[in-house]
């Protein structure tokens, strides 16, 4: 069974000082590790999807890198509007297609 | 573009009522998702559509639960003599295609009342 654990639940910073969340996954076969940003009252906004173990993507202050068990979300000077649940997925090759999410981290950017 | 759209927004029922919740994809996404959000709890995969071939219900959490896709395109998550664990946010999403690794985007979500 596919198991994404992210860590840690809740991340308070002040606005300029960098993190990284992380996302644990076991999963049979990776077919693609995926980033939502969740905000208040909506759906999860794509942000990465990663493939194989090495791979990193940038976006803004935001950056994504893989590993065989785990992905990690790099945030540089974070803004207030960075604010927000961050959601990893994966999707596997054990048979279902949906996604397998972590129940999020929730960050909150202090000005 | 038009991005994926649900409909209602919010749902307040009563235990026992049936539901039916609808969701439009993104004009020529073949590949279709409902998913749940729980409150505490992450998003659980419910149902997949892909084309016209048979769903894939593996992530159904009982025979009360059923979906169908008219025409390849909107889809409708009916939930049969709701309980009050029923009440979640309801997502859909939908993708280019359904191989491995395409980006699913979703809808603003179905947030069901179970009273």
């Amino acid at each position: 069974e596919d198991q994404v654990t992210q860590s840690p639940e809740a991340l308070r910073l002040q606005e300029g000082e960098s993190s990284s969340l992380n996302c644990s996954y076991t999963v049979s076969g990776l077919r693609g590790l995926f980033w939502y940003r969740q905000d208040p009252g909506k759906g999860p906004e794509f942000l990465f999807t990663l493939y194989s173990a090495g791979e990193e993507k940038e976006k803004e202050r935001l950056k994504a890198t893989l590993t065989k068990k785990e992905s990690f979300l790099h945030i540089t000077a974070p803004k207030p509007e960075d604010s927000a649940t961050y959601l990893c997925a994966v999707q596997s090759g054990g048979g279902a297609d949906g996604l397998t999410f972590g129940k999020g981290t929730h960050l909150i950017i202090q000005p | 573009g038009a991005g994926v759209s649900q409909s209602p927004s919010n749902k307040v029922t009563e235990k026992g009522k049936d539901v039916e919740l609808r969701c439009d994809p993104i004009s020529g996404h073949t590949a279709l998702y409902w998913y749940r959000q729980s409150l505490g709890q992450g998003l659980e995969f419910l149902i997949y559509f892909q084309g016209n071939s048979a769903p894939d219900k593996s992530g159904l959490p009982s025979d009360r639960f059923s979906a169908e896709r008219t025409g390849g395109s909107v889809s409708t998550l009916t939930i049969q003599r709701t309980q009050q664990e029923d009440s979640a946010v309801y997502l859909c999403a939908s993708s280019v295609a359904g191989t491995s690794g395409q980006i699913q985007y979703f809808g603003p979500g179905t947030r069901l009342l179970v009273l």
